[in-house]
């Protein structure tokens, strides 16, 4: 059975810079073709992928928040990390972890997902 | 703006059958890249409805299903169900930026008549 669950502050300050932490069981990041991406959704609004980190610790970002996401694995803890910095209230959005896997077609697809976490951006 | 295009909303009587339209472009869906479906019930995470164009994961009913043609795609649903009133989502990947660009639509709310 897989499952994901994403943790984190709830509230951060402008400026700061945010941590999520996604935990996963069912699978292992180290199994060829495995992959994790974050995702997120502002309040009423659509989904926007963050970044994806593959069992080959290769990693690729939105090229538009790339210069401030950082995205990293512990396999022994089955864990993967997202920072973001300077973090603006733009970005209050609800943070998903989700399992990513690769298809035939030359797409990535979300077949697991976490409930989310939300994170408010204020002062 | 969303690279991939939806209609905000649609509707539909139960036991109706209703489209989703996802619209891209060469870059995207025009490029042959799948897409990819994902149903939002309220105040839940997304769920995976339909992969690799028209393939159902395990679990989900036969009343879904998904096509692809040119730089569009589609999801049908057809014997409408009131538990069908969710947010829908299309994904594909998008090669005219570096590196593998996940992509989404702007979602597509459908409400159950």
């Amino acid at each position: 059975q897989v499952t994901l669950r994403e943790s984190g502050p709830a509230l951060v300050k402008p400026t700061q810079t945010l941590t999520l932490t996604c935990t996963f069981s069912g699978f292992s990041l180290s199994t060829s073709g495995m992959c994790v991406s974050w995702i997120r959704q502002p309040p009423g609004k659509a989904l926007e992928w963050l970044a994806l980190i593959d069992w080959d610790d290769d990693k690729y970002y939105s090229t538009s928040l790339k210069t401030r996401l950082t995205i990293s694995k512990d396999t022994s803890k089955n864990q993967v990390v997202l920072t973001m910095t300077n973090m603006d209230p733009v970005d209050t959005a609800t943070y998903y972890c989700a399992r990513t896997s690769y298809g035939s077609g030359s797409s990535y697809y979300f077949d697991y997902w976490g409930q989310g976490t939300l994170v408010t951006v204020s002062s | 703006q969303s690279v991939l295009t939806q209609p905000p909303s649609v509707s539909g009587a139960p036991g109706q059958r209703v489209t989703i339209s996802c619209t891209g472009s060469s870059s995207n869906i025009g490029a042959g890249y799948d897409v990819h479906w994902y149903q939002q019930l309220p105040g839940t995470a997304p769920k995976l409805l339909i992969y690799g164009n028209s393939n159902r994961p395990s679990g989900v009913p036969d009343r879904f299903s998904g096509s692809k043609s040119g730089t569009s795609a589609s999801l049908a649903i057809t014997g409408l169900q009131a538990e069908d009133e969710a947010d829908y989502y299309c994904q594909s990947y998008d090669s005219s930026l570096s590196g593998p660009h996940v992509v989404f639509g702007g979602g597509t709310k459908l409400t159950v008549l």
